[in-house]
C-alpha cells in the first residue's frame, strides 16, 4: 500500500499555463506539506496543512496555492507558470505532537519542467 | 528558533569504511531530530529519529546516531559503507519553539568509491 501518493510522476509544460498536482496519504495522519527541491537538492517549505490551518511560507509566490479538501488530500496548483518553477516537489504528511510534528512520510515526487 | 548545518556538502568513502555525516542543530527547547535518505530519483525516507529515549538511536540498514546534548550534534554513523548506501542525507529538527514545521538542513550527498 501506498502510504503517501502524489500524481503526476512528471510534468512538463509552457509558461504561462496553469497546472495542479494532486497528493493524497492513507496513513490517518493530522498534517500535510509541499516542499520545493531544487537542482541542488536543496529543500524548501512551501506549506503545510494541519486540520484547518494554513502556514504559508512567505517567499512563496501567490500563484502557488494549496488545496486541501480533506485531511488525506492536498493539492497543489500553479498558475502562470514560470521558467523558475521548474524543480521536483513533494508531498509529505506527518503526526503533529502538540508543538512539534513528528517524522514525515514523502511521496515519490513530481519533476515539473517548465519550458 | 531552529537550525540545522550539515558540515559538507559531498562525503566520499571506500566501500567497507566508516561513514560519518555530520549534523549541529539549534534549539531553545529539547528538539527532535531526524535523519533521511533520498536515493536518486525518489523521495526521502526516514532513516533514524531522536525523540527524547536513548541517545544512541539505531536505525535502517546498519545507520545509527547519538544525540549530543552539549555539542548539539546528532552525527549520523555507518561502521562499514556499501555501495547502495550513496544517495542524498538529509538532518532535520523539529523542535515547536516557533513553528511545528521542521527545519532540514541542505543535505550530503555519500559518494561510495569501489
Amino acid at each position: 500500500d501506498t502510504a503517501v501518493s502524489q500524481t503526476p510522476k512528471y510534468l512538463v509544460t509552457q509558461m504561462g499555463n496553469d497546472k495542479s498536482i494532486k497528493c493524497e496519504q492513507n496513513l490517518g495522519h493530522d498534517t500535510m506539506y509541499w516542499y520545493k527541491q531544487d537542482s541542488k537538492k536543496f529543500l524548501k517549505i512551501m506549506f503545510s496543512y494541519n486540520n484547518k490551518e494554513l502556514i504559508i511560507n512567505e517567499t512563496v509566490p501567490n500563484r502557488f496555492s494549496p488545496k486541501s479538501p480533506d485531511k488525506a488530500h492536498l493539492n497543489l496548483h500553479i498558475n502562470s507558470l514560470e521558467l523558475g518553477d521548474s524543480a521536483v516537489y513533494f508531498c509529505a504528511s506527518s503526526r503533529r505532537g502538540g508543538t512539534r510534528s513528528y517524522e514525515q512520510y514523502f511521496g515519490p515526487g513530481t519533476r515539473l519542467t517548465v519550458t | 528558533a531552529q537550525s540545522v548545518t550539515q558540515l559538507g556538502s559531498h562525503v566520499s568513502v571506500s566501500e567497507g569504511a566508516l561513514v560519518l555525516l555530520r549534523c549541529n542543530y539549534s534549539s531553545s527547547v529539547p528538539p527532535y531530530l531526524f535523519w533521511y535518505v533520498q536515493y536518486p530519483n525518489q523521495g526521502l525516507q526516514l532513516l533514524l529519529k531522536y525523540t527524547s529515549a536513548a541517545t544512541l538511536v539505531k536505525g535502517i540498514n546498519g545507520f545509527e546516531a547519538e544525540f549530543k546534548k552539549s555539542e548539539t550534534s546528532f552525527h549520523l554513523t555507518k561502521p562499514s559503507a556499501h555501495m547502495s548506501d550513496a544517495a542524498e542525507y538529509f538532518c532535520a529538527v523539529s523542535d515547536g519553539g516557533g513553528s511545528y514545521i521542521p527545519t532540514f538542513g541542505r543535505g550530503t550527498s555519500l559518494i561510495v568509491h569501489p
